[in-house]
């Protein structure tokens, strides 16, 4: 079965760009997470959704930041535009139980914001 | 909301028992133990996760003491695969806060 995919894998960028991160689901589940992983704040959820409803997204750093799932299989996290203090490894992952459930995560997209 | 605590860090030999402790003092009947973990480089990783009774699947055993104040993770048989950073969780509550977890280092 194919898990969370997340593309692209790695992006480098200059500030003040427009940064589009991507996630696929796992088919089924209903719940999708975007987490940011830094070395000094470690895994902080920036939002989550729920039948494609956001439900949390008190974690999103700022109105530079921006979420979508347009449908089940896809969703998207913006980021316009891009400063240094961005940069970080953003993971998406999915759940089949709402919130509670095991999360199942992608490999991430590691953002470096030149 | 339940919070956990574990060690920094821990080593263990290869083909030995990595035993992981989490406590837990404050969490409530309804909130189960999760346990993650996060290899370098990629995404956290579902291992187990456990209300009362310990549990075991092909990845780990849970054990969870009595008063449920604190649990224990065991892989079996280490392997230098199992190195990783490993994240003890009370889901619901807190599932979304991974903490910083021990980092486990299996030596040859």
């Amino acid at each position: 079965d194919a898990g969370v995919i997340q593309s692209p894998r790695h992006e480098v960028t200059e500030m003040g760009q427009e940064v589009t991160l991507r996630c696929k689901p796992i088919s089924g589940h209903n719940s999708l997470f975007w987490y940011r992983q830094t070395m000094m704040r470690g895994l902080e959820l920036l939002i989550y959704f729920n039948n494609n409803v956001p439900i949390d997204d008190s974690g999103m750093p700022e109105d530079r930041f921006s979420a979508k799932m347009p449908n089940a299989s896809f969703s998207t996290l913006k980021i316009q535009p891009s400063e240094p203090r961005d940069s970080a490894v953003y993971f998406c992952a999915s759940s089949p139980q709402d919130s509670y459930g095991p999360q199942h995560f992608g490999d991430g997209t590691r953002l470096s914001i030149l | 909301d339940a919070k956990t605590t574990q060690p920094t860090s821990m080593d263990c030999a290869e083909g030995r028992a990595a035993n992981l402790p989490c406590n837990h003092s404050t969490i409530s009947g309804n909130e189960y133990v999760y346990w993650y973990r996060q290899i370098h480089s990629q995404g956290p990783q579902y291992i187990i996760h456990g209300l009362k009774n310990n549990e075991t699947n092909e990845m780990a055993s849970l054990i969870i003491t009595e008063d449920r104040k604190s649990s224990t993770l065991i892989l079996p048989h280490a392997t230098l695969r199992d190195t990783a950073v490993y994240y003890c969780i009370a889901f619901p509550g807190n599932q979304f806060y991974f903490g910083t977890g021990t980092s486990l280092t299996v030596i040859p």
